[in-house]
């Protein structure tokens, strides 16, 4: 059974940068045709792909927000790590992290979003 | 701002027809797949349709999509009080470099 949950602070502040780990079990990221990708909505607005890396190491990031965005995946610790630098009041969102299925080309399990705040 | 555009909102009573477009352009639609979610607030968004018509196991018929050129849509029949959520397309963006893009969403509304 595939499960993904989203971690990290509810409250950041303007400026910093904020940390989110994704941690899943029940498939490995070191597998072929396997990724993981995160979205955001932010409140009353639309979802917002932000992020995905593959098990090969290939990742995708969204060019509007390539300059403060990093991916890294921990195989270790069965986790994908996404930090967004220099954080404005506008990317207070709920955060989800999904797995993505290469083969089949889509987001498949996603754990249940996280909401994250950026306020002084 | 999404570069793939949907209407921001469709209703229907129980029982009708209600389908939903997605307007995109020739790096993404009319290049790449299209994929369907379904999002009720506070929950996982749910994949409905797969590249462009496939239903993954479990999703009913109800549901069926179809593309065109650089645009695609979503029908639902037999609407379903359920039904209400909103409504999001995705595809891939080949420019500049591969990205993945939600369309801007279209709340269903049963009345």
């Amino acid at each position: 059974q595939i499960t993904l949950m989203e971690s990290g602070p509810a409250l950041v502040k303007p400026t910093q940068t904020l940390t989110l780990t994704c941690t899943f079990s029940g498939f490995s990221l070191s597998s072929s045709g396997v990724g993981v990708g995160w979205i955001r909505q932010p409140p009353g607005k639309a979802l917002e792909w932000l992020a995905l890396i593959y098990w090969d190491d290939d990742e995708r990031l969204s060019p509007s927000l390539k300059t403060r965005l990093t991916i890294t995946k921990d195989l270790f610790k069965n986790q994908v790590v996404l930090t967004l630098a220099n954080v404005d009041p506008l990317d207070t969102a709920t955060y989800f992290c999904s797995h993505f299925h290469v083969v089949l080309d889509y987001f498949d399990y996603w754990g249940q979003g996280l909401l994250v705040t950026v306020s002084s | 701002q999404s570069v793939v555009t949907q209407p921001p909102s469709a209703s229907g009573t129980p029982g009708q027809r209600v389908t939903i477009s997605c307007s995109g352009s020739s790096s993404n639609i009319g290049s790449n797949f299209v994929y369907w979610y379904q999002h009720l607030p506070g929950t996982a968004p749910k994949l409905l349709i797969y590249k462009d018509n496939q239903r993954p196991s479990g999703v009913p018929d109800r549901f069926s999509a179809s593309k065109s050129g650089t645009s695609a849509s979503l029908a639902i029949g037999g609407l379903r009080p359920e039904d209400e959520a909103d409504y999001y397309c995705a595809t891939w963006d080949d420019s500049p470099n591969d990205f993945y893009v939600f369309g801007t969403g279209t709340t269903v509304t049963v009345l």
